[in-house]
């Protein structure tokens, strides 16, 4: 069973640029969570998404950051006109439901950086 | 907002040796699990608990789930030196699906 895919594992960005962050869920699993992890840093959630759906963005900045999770294929995390603080790794989860009792498996991450 | 305590943030131990880590929130949560991470990659789940004074185990793992919601303890014993890694707890409310996250413990374990 493939786990949580994350792609690409290494993304280099100049600032002002875009950066997409692609996701595919576990077999199975219908929802996914983004989260940002900073060096020596706990994870600290973003969004949270079934498909074709937003059903939590609390930990979303305001601007230049969004999600999707369509129907056919990859969940995307989008920055636009990315800045140095976006430096980062992303942390990808999937689960089958959610709620409780639906333990979040992780990808092995994107890490960013920003020229 | 929510927050979960880990400390020491580095802990160092002899192989063989048993630790234990605790983690503190000043929050109610309803699940709590533990993950480990290795450099350059993802969090694993370790163990999941769901129910206050619940002690589950997985290999030579243990944790438990505090009576007052508000922490938890993991144990690891006979430590090997695969154990290295950063230790992180990570607590789920009632009433979302988010995950809160605390800043993890690096252990080290000599030979």
């Amino acid at each position: 069973n493939a786990g949580v895919m994350q792609n690409p594992r290494h993304l280099v960005r100049r600032r002002g640029q875009e950066a997409r962050l692609r996701c595919s869920p576990m077999k199975g699993h219908s929802h996914v969570y983004w989260y940002r992890q900073l060096p020596e840093e706990g994870l600290k959630f973003m969004v949270y998404l079934q498909k074709e759906n937003i059903i939590d963005e609390s930990g979303m900045p305001k601007e230049r950051f969004s999600a999707e999770f369509p129907k056919e294929g990859p969940s995307i995390l989008r920055i636009q006109q990315v800045v140095r603080g976006d430096s980062a790794a992303y942390f990808c989860a999937s689960s089958p439901s959610g709620g409780q009792g639906q333990p979040q498996h992780f990808g092995d991450g994107t890490r960013l950086s920003i020229l | 907002g929510q927050q979960l305590n880990q400390s020491p943030q580095s802990m160092f131990i002899q192989e063989g040796e048993d630790v234990s880590m605790n983690c503190t929130s000043s929050s109610i949560f309803n699940t709590w699990l533990w993950y480990k991470q290795d450099p350059g990659e993802g969090p694993v789940l370790l163990i999941a608990l769901y129910k206050a004074g619940e002690l589950t185990s997985n290999g030579r793992l243990t944790a438990q789930f505090g009576i007052t919601r508000k922490d938890s303890f993991l144990n690891i014993s006979a430590s090997i030196p695969s154990d290295v890694g950063i230790y992180f707890c990570a607590g789920q409310s009632k009433a979302n699906s988010k995950l809160t996250f605390g800043k993890g413990i690096t252990l080290s374990v000599r030979p």
